[in-house]
């Protein structure tokens, strides 16, 4: 079974500050891995996805991750954040094999200060 | 395209009662999923569609839950009796299909309130 651990349940940043949310993921096996947001009172979004390939993914909004399998890391960043940015954001596993479902993290609420 | 559709957005009931949530998947689209998210447990899968059949209802946290997809355009989450605890914001996503390569497109999301 797979489980992934979002480090920071909340992470604040100034405006035009770069962030980082990290998470982590345990599988025995290969996987897929995606960070979807979550804008309030809304539902979940895709924000990038790593399938296979290079290990550095670009996403929406001018988010990209970065796949490190020795750490068994997937941390997303962004250069400079803006107040739009202020959401929850998902951390997500799956197996690439057999049952692919979706595991979540328990999230990580950034908020963007002015 | 109008996306995921989910009814009623709210929904505040007195335990004991039957609660039915609804979903409308986008269009050409096969697989439906239902989700349930608390602070407690975050957001959990209850169960998934492929083309209408049930695959995979692991989920589902226990008998009072019973969900059904009658055809490709609609799909009902049932909790008959409902109880306090089963509070939370129930999501439907769909996908062209039940593999994760594919992006999962979520609802708005029902948030139910059981007293």
């Amino acid at each position: 079974a797979q489980s992934v651990t979002q480090l920071d349940s909340q992470v604040p940043v100034f405006e035009e500050a770069p962030v980082e949310l990290r998470c982590n993921y345990s599988s025995s096996v290969s996987v897929y891995l995606f960070w979807y947001v979550q804008y309030p009172n809304q539902g979940l979004q895709l924000l990038l996805k790593y399938l296979s390939g290079s290990t550095l993914v670009k996403g929406i909004n001018g988010f990209e991750a970065e796949f490190t399998k020795s750490q068994t890391s997937f941390h997303l960043r962004k250069p400079s954040v803006h107040i739009s940015d202020t959401a929850e954001y998902f951390c997500a596993v799956s197996e690439t094999q057999g049952a692919q479902k979706l595991v979540f993290g328990q999230g990580t609420r950034l908020t963007i200060n002015p | 395209d109008a996306g995921v559709i989910q009814s009623p957005r709210h929904e505040v009931t007195e335990m004991g009662q039957e609660v039915t949530l609804r979903c409308k998947p986008i269009s050409g689209h096969n697989s439906l999923f239902w989700y349930r998210q608390t602070m407690m447990r975050g957001l959990e899968l209850l169960i998934y569609f492929n083309n209408n059949v049930p695959i995979d209802d692991s989920g589902m946290p226990e008998d009072r839950f019973s969900a059904k997809m009658p055809n490709a355009s609609f799909s009902t989450l049932k909790i008959q009796p409902s109880e306090p605890r089963d509070s939370a914001v129930y999501f439907c996503a769909s996908s062209t299909t039940s593999g994760t390569r594919e992006t999962q497109y979520f609802g708005p999301g029902t948030r139910l309130l059981v007293l």
